[in-house]
């Protein structure tokens, strides 16, 4: 069994302010962890991923994760928000045969 | 390259009738998904199928939903009879593996039943 837990449903920063969305998973297998991002009337896009190499995942538009096994955490970080950031993300666990579980998502505001 | 096609884009219809979806995935993708994401929740998979054959199925109720991929490319899901909690908006995604790769969606169907 494998489940996701995004520990906030809303998030607010201010630009040029640091953003961190946390998540936490729970998996029988040795997972692969993604964050996917939401914008409004667009298409779920992979922001980054972890595979079992590297701990700390850098993805685009500069943000990065780091797996944290004994904390089972793969939260997501940005030193510095942009307006254009706003949006919905989505923590997701694959293990067993490639299902996948997202977990609720987070919402994202960035004040001007 | 193309990105994964949807339609109907907005669908509306009746409690009671039925609906269908369609996709196509990136071509060359063998892994096809369809994930219903209701309002203020995460998508949740209702049928993985590599190739044609079905992978996982588990959380899709069989009762009312169908789905198909002839051919291992294209894919429908139909709906019938629908009901009112099945307003969602229906996502296909595709990708080249199953566990390990990263999912390409398309930009889903958005389905009111009234």
């Amino acid at each position: 069994a494998q489940s996701v837990t995004q520990l906030d449903s809303h998030v607010s920063v201010s630009e040029g302010t640091p953003v961190l969305l946390r998540c936490n998973y729970s998996s029988s297998y040795s997972p692969s962890l993604f964050w996917y991002v939401q914008h409004p009337n667009k298409g779920l896009q992979l922001l980054l991923k972890y595979t079992s190499a590297a701990t700390l995942v850098k993805g685009i538009n500069g943000f990065e994760a780091e797996f944290k096994k004994s904390e089972t955490s793969f939260h997501l970080t940005k030193p510095s928000a942009h307006m254009s950031d706003a949006a919905e993300y989505f923590c997701v666990v694959s293990a067993n045969a490639g299902k996948s579980t997202f977990g609720d998502g987070t919402t994202l505001t960035v004040k001007p | 390259e193309a990105g994964v096609a949807q339609s109907p884009r907005y669908k509306i219809i009746e409690k009671r009738q039925s609906v269908a979806f369609w996709c196509n995935p990136i071509s060359g993708h063998a892994t096809l998904y369809w994930y219903q994401q209701i309002l203020g929740q995460g998508p949740k998979l209702l049928i993985q199928f590599q190739n044609n054959g079905v992978v996982d199925d588990s959380q899709l109720p069989k009762d009312r939903f169908s789905a198909e991929r002839l051919k291992g490319v294209d894919s429908t899901l139909k709906i019938q009879p629908a009901k009112l909690e099945d307003s969602a908006v229906y996502l296909c995604a595709s990708s080249h593996g199953q566990a390990l790769t990263e999912q390409y969606f398309g930009p889903g169907t958005r389905l009111t039943v009234t």
